[in-house]
């Protein structure tokens, strides 16, 4: 796996709260992309964060890439049901659109 | 625009049946991609296109798998001899242009029983 310590992991929260998941990768990339995948459809980016760009947002999203470790987040703020979803990150080390994609987050948003 | 499009959504082989899923990626992208998608191991890369050429398929089982994309409109990922660890959800993907946002279809789960 090109991916650290990273396996698939669940979260559970309540509505209204904020979330945090992190990824670290070992291979160069100068691009993190931020995915989601609902339930039957394939994954949608939601946010590509570059390596010139320390922290990048939309709307409640918000990424952080740290390339001295080699390591990205996304953060949710006052996630909302809808957001319920799983969010995987993936890496593009040849700058071609291949994407080598971590294990991916289960995020549960709870009324 | 109707994103890329994935035919079947849904197939069942017998084992030692072929399987041939198809995509038709977004107009004007000129990268089409294929990722195999399982519990166990996650989001795989298979191979990919870029005009119509194929660049890169070293994530492509070696012997029972290819892919074609004889048109800019269409790709086809072929299985031969199905056998039931093939069972996964296919995805197809296609870009634009070289780090710039990868667009997915909603995948092909093919079974094989």
């Amino acid at each position: 796996s090109q991916w650290g310590e990273e396996n698939l992991q669940a979260l559970s929260i309540q509505e209204g709260e904020d979330v945090t998941m992190n990824c670290s990768y070992k291979t160069y990339t100068t691009v993190v992309h931020w995915y989601r995948q609902d339930s039957g459809r394939g994954p949608a980016l939601i946010i590509l964060i570059r390596s010139n760009e320390r922290e990048k947002r939309s709307g409640r999203l918000r990424a952080t890439l740290d390339t001295s470790s080699q390591s990205s987040s996304l953060s949710i703020t006052a996630a909302q049901c809808e957001d319920t979803a799983v969010y995987f990150c993936a890496t593009d080390a040849t700058n071609t659109g291949k994407l080598t994609f971590g294990d991916g987050t289960v995020l549960t948003v709870k009324p | 625009n109707a994103g890329v499009i994935q035919t079947p959504r849904h197939k069942v082989t017998g084992k030692g049946q072929e399987a041939t899923l198809w995509c038709e990626p977004i107009s004007g992208h000129s990268a089409v991609f294929w990722y195999r998608q399982t519990i166990v191991q996650g989001l795989e890369f298979l191979t990919y296109f870029r005009n119509q050429a194929p660049i890169d398929d070293s994530g492509m089982p070696k012997e029972r798998f290819s892919a074609q994309m004889p048109n800019q409109s269409h790709s086809t990922l072929k299985i031969q001899s199905t056998q039931p660890q093939d069972s996964a959800v296919y995805l197809c993907a296609s870009s634009k242009r070289a780090n710039t946002e990868v667009f997915f279809g909603k995948g092909t789960r093919l079974t094989v029983v």
